[in-house]
C-alpha cells in the first residue's frame, strides 16, 4: 500500500459525460501528479500540482482539468468525453518536486465510456 | 524531450532463471532513474531507483545499475519467482515528469 488513494476504482459512463477522479496524496506529500494508461498510448504524464499550484503540464486535453485543494486531495475532471478517453488514470504524489524524489501512485481508477 | 526505450516482451521464462530486461535512456542533463512494476490488476509500485551515474538500485533481488556512458539501465534478477510475474517500466526523471518506457510483461512459468 503506497498510501495514495483514488476514487472510485471504477467508472462507466457514457461520450458526452462528465467525470471526476478524486486522489489523495499520502500524508505529507505537496505534489500531486495524473497520469493516463492507455493501450495505444502507454502511461503519459498528464499534469502536476504543487502545494495548490499547477506546476507542470504535459499531454493533458482541453477537455480535461485538475485542481488541488487546499487539504492538498487533487481532483481530476474529464469532460465530453470520448471513446478514447477510456484508460487507467493514475495519480502519485511526492514530498517535493525534486529529481530525485520518488513519486508513489495510487491503485488508479479505471474509466470506461461507452 | 526525455525518452526511454525498453526492451520489446512479452518475456517468458522459467523460474530459477536468469532475468535481463533492457533499457536505455535519452535525457538532457543528469535525470534519476527508476524501475517501477505493476503487477496483475494493480498500480505501479516502486521497485528500485538510481539518482546518479554508477549508482546502483536494487530491491527483492532486483538490481538496476545507471551507466551514464552507455545511457541504460538494464534491470536483472538472478533467480525469478512465479511471484515476479508483472510488466515492469524503466522511467527516467528530468525536472518534474515521468517519463515511462513501453513497458515489458514478464511471465514466469513453474
Amino acid at each position: 500500500d503506497s498510501g495514495v488513494t483514488q476514487t472510485p476504482k471504477h467508472l462507466i459512463t457514457a461520450t458526452g459525460q462528465r467525470v471526476t477522479l478524486r486522489c489523495s496524496p499520502r500524508s505529507g506529500d505537496l505534489s500531486v501528479y495524473w497520469y493516463q494508461q492507455s493501450l495505444d498510448q502507454g502511461l503519459q504524464f498528464l499534469i502536476q500540482y504543487y502545494n495548490g499550484e499547477e506546476r507542470a503540464k504535459g499531454n493533458i486535453l482541453e477537455r480535461f482539468s485538475a485542481q488541488q485543494f487546499p487539504d492538498l486531495h487533487s481532483e481530476l475532471n474529464l469532460s465530453s468525453l470520448e471513446l478514447g478517453d477510456s484508460a487507467l488514470y493514475f495519480c502519485a504524489s511526492s514530498v517535493g518536486q525534486g529529481q530525485k524524489e520518488t513519486q508513489y501512485f495510487g491503485p488508479g481508477t479505471r474509466l470506461l465510456v461507452l | 524531450g526525455n525518452s526511454v526505450t525498453q526492451m520489446e516482451g512479452p518475456v517468458t521464462l522459467s523460474e530459477e532463471a536468469f532475468l535481463t530486461i533492457n533499457c536505455t535512456y535519452t535525457a538532457t542533463g543528469y535525470p534519476s532513474l527508476f524501475w517501477y512494476v505493476q503487477y496483475p490488476g494493480e498500480g505501479l509500485q516502486l521497485l528500485l531507483k538510481a539518482t546518479k551515474a554508477d549508482d546502483k538500485g536494487s530491491n527483492k533481488g532486483f538490481e538496476a545499475t545507471y551507466r551514464k556512458e552507455t545511457t541504460s539501465f538494464h534491470l536483472e534478477k538472478g533467480s525469478v519467482q512465479v511471484s515476479d510475474s508483472a510488466v515492469y517500466f524503466c522511467v527516467c526523471k528530468g525536472a518534474q515528469k515521468l517519463v515511462f518506457g513501453q513497458g515489458t510483461r514478464l511471465t514466469i512459468n513453474p
